[in-house]
């Protein structure tokens, strides 16, 4: 059964940083993996998906890494924002199942 | 619409009692999923439609959950003889391939909290 963990649980960093979350997955046969934002209260917005093929994906500040083999992916955030503050979910879809696998997420507070 | 749309967004209902939560997912999109999160928890997989019918039902915690979407767009998750330990936020997604082999967009979400 495919499992997803991510680290840190929770990270607080001050405007402007550099940062780096974590993610990694027991079952190394996906199909895709997708990074995730969740504000509170709110439903969840995709951020950017790795085909397994991939190696990595960009979009904007954000860099989405995959190394399938380890089982790990990174979602680098630079130059942070406040307004980058949420909770930050990994997914990822197995070559068997039909649905997503989540982390528990990392809850990011980037502090003015 | 221009996204996937849950109503309501919340839900507040007496232990014992029959709730339905409504998804409208993207038009043209084949693939619709249920979520079902807890709080400090990522979402776990209740159930997936490929059209009309349940690809995939295997994450529904027992009997009392039902989902339909009779005509492969709106889809209704019914619970009965709620508990409180169905209170949860429950995320309805869509993707326009069957699978999440494409991007899936999920909703807001409808709070419900069983007291």
């Amino acid at each position: 059964k495919q499992e997803v963990t991510q680290i840190p649980a929770a990270l607080s960093v001050p405007e402007g940083e550099n940062l780096v979350l974590n993610c990694s997955f027991t079952d190394s046969a996906i199909y895709n993996l997708q990074w995730f934002r969740q504000d509170p209260g709110k439903g969840l917005t995709s951020l950017l998906l790795i085909q397994s093929s991939q190696r990595e994906q960009t979009s904007g500040r954000l860099n989405a890494s995959l190394d399938k083999s380890s089982g790990r992916s990174t979602l680098y955030i630079a130059a942070s924002q406040p307004g980058d503050s949420a909770t930050y979910l990994c997914a990822v879809l197995d070559n068997y199942g039909q649905n997503f696998v989540f982390g528990p997420g990392t809850r990011l507070s980037v502090l003015p | 619409g221009a996204g996937v749309s849950q109503t309501p967004s919340n839900k507040v209902t007496e232990k014992g009692k029959y709730v339905e939560l409504r998804c409208d997912p993207i038009s043209g999109h084949t693939a619709l999923y249920w979520y079902r999160q807890s709080l400090g928890q990522g979402p776990e997989f209740l159930i997936y439609f490929q059209g009309t019918g349940a690809a995939d039902d295997s994450g529904l915690p027992n009997d009392r959950f039902f989902a339909v979407r009779p005509e492969g767009s709106v889809s209704t998750l019914k619970i009965q003889r709620t508990e409180r330990g169905d209170s949860a936020v429950y995320l309805c997604a869509s993707s326009l391939e069957g699978t999440f082999r494409t991007e899936a967009f999920f909703g807001q979400g409808t709070r419900l909290t069983v007291v």
